[in-house]
């Protein structure tokens, strides 16, 4: 199994659009969370952490559900800015990252 | 500005060649990543640095090497030895050496003619 799995899309979505997508992971024991965000042929951007709790920065929203080992990324009133590939990045030990292969979503006018 | 620089940002190899890509941090972060990037998969950690003068092998060290003489600079060499090393290769740098943020270059993509 992989240490983090991600669908890899694309979601298309109009303008406007809520997209919502998933990623798990495969250590229980993982205690860092992060989305990072991949435009085409550049380096990855951190988009958020992820929390316990859960948490929002402006039209996006992160979910961490700990007991189906998943984390997820929703997008409200997509804008055409927001196509990208989302990855999913989850620790695997005290020192190393893990990054997911990426799900991309393309925003339509 | 603070950031990750790497060159060069494309580069070219003939087989048998070796060639060293350039990471370089104003960060002033004590960890420092190498990580290759194929189409369709997620990003794979070559080697790691906690400090000056140590760094450690990470999933797909074989046919890599590096050095971390200055804690700003952190090259990789792509020796022959690597037999199919044409990828995208991203430099990131962390405060710690911890689970934690990593930020990276823009990148470095190689291809072997």
């Amino acid at each position: 199994r992989k240490e983090v799995e991600q669908d890899p899309g694309p979601f298309n979505v109009p303008e406007g659009a809520t997209v919502a997508f998933n990623c798990t992971y495969s250590n229980s024991a993982s205690q860092s969370f992060f989305w990072y965000r991949q435009d085409c042929r550049k380096e990855p951007k951190l988009l958020m952490s992820v929390y316990s709790s859960g948490n929002e920065d402006g039209r996006f929203t992160a979910q961490l559900n700990r007991a189906s080992q998943y984390i997820s990324l929703l997008i409200r009133d997509s804008k055409l800015s927001d196509s990208a590939t989302y990855l999913c990045v989850v620790n695997i030990d005290d020192y190393k990252l893990s990054f997911g292969a990426g799900t991309t979503v393309t925003v339509r006018a | 500005d603070g950031g990750i620089t790497q060159s060069p940002k494309y580069l070219f190899r003939k087989e048998g060649q070796n060639v060293t890509l350039s990471c370089e941090q104003n960060l002033n972060h004590d960890a420092m990543y190498w990580y290759r990037q194929d189409p369709g998969q997620g990003l794979r950690l070559i080697y790691y640095s906690q400090i000056v003068n140590d760094f450690q092998k990470g999933d797909i060290a074989e046919g890599y090497s590096v050095s971390r003489e200055k804690k700003e600079s952190f090259p990789l060499t792509v020796t022959s030895a690597q037999k199919n090393p044409t990828a995208f290769y991203l430099c990131a740098s962390s405060i710690f050496l911890t689970a934690d943020t990593q930020y990276f270059g823009p990148g470095t993509r190689l291809t072997v003619l």
